[in-house]
């Protein structure tokens, strides 16, 4: 993922709608990426996970949907939740390594 | 349950007085990770361990050392506290390369 500038994108959704939040990956050779929910003071949550091999995957609620032409990765929440909102993060592991680079993040808010 | 624990929650600190943060596991994962995250940023990752093998990023100040005594246990040194170093301090674990991070609830560190 990329990390760069201080303002968080911003998603604004009403209860009961299905909300998309996308992110931009940089390295080619990424192999492994995942989906973080992190909430008001606390720790990233693991959502959902998938490898370059695929390019959907399916979890609870949530879509993971990869792009490897683009370089581009989707978390699709269906019927958006007031406990939905938080801030997400995707994450890659940079071809391999053994770490992994958090992207910008987006903040979700629900609207009831 | 299983889990990432990290100790304090909130820690203050004078400016330059050495700091200390702990990260405990009971998941007896091998690998165990540090992240400073400033406010609206991505998670920043600092250094990780592969059991004993310590891996510093290339960008992480010396002011801040890490150590793992056993499995169990990481702790986060900033030998020098500075302004800018007051951030949220991410430990998280995971089984093994490539593998999903747990995380910690996280300390918030102020210094004054």
């Amino acid at each position: 993922g990329e990390s760069v500038g201080l303002h968080l994108p911003t998603l604004s959704v009403q209860e009961g709608d299905n909300s998309i939040i996308n992110c931009a990956y940089s390295n080619s050779a990424s192999d492994y990426f995942i989906w973080y929910k992190q909430e008001s003071g606390k720790g990233p949550q693991f959502i959902i996970d998938i490898r370059s091999n695929m390019d959907k995957r399916q979890g609870q609620r949530v879509t993971v949907l990869l792009n490897k032409t683009v370089k581009h990765l989707s978390l699709q929440i269906a019927a958006t939740q007031p406990g939905d909102s938080a801030v997400y993060f995707c994450a890659d592991d940079q071809g391999g390594s053994e770490k992994l680079v958090f992207g910008k993040g987006t903040k979700l808010t629900v609207n009831p | 349950d299983a889990m990432v624990i990290q100790n304090p929650r909130y820690q203050v600190t004078q400016f330059g007085k050495p700091v200390t943060l702990s990260c405990s596991q009971t998941l007896n994962h091998n690998v165990m990770y540090w992240y400073q995250q400033k406010s609206s940023q991505a998670p920043k990752l600092l250094f990780h361990y592969y059991d004993k093998d310590f891996n510093n990023e290339a960008d992480t100040p010396d002011n801040f050392q890490s150590r793992r005594p056993n499995t169990s246990f990481c702790f986060l040194d900033i030998r020098s506290p500075g302004l800018g170093d007051a951030a949220m301090y991410l430990c998280a674990t995971s089984r093994d390369i490539q593998g999903v991070s747990t995380f910690g609830s996280g300390t918030r560190l102020t210094v004054v």
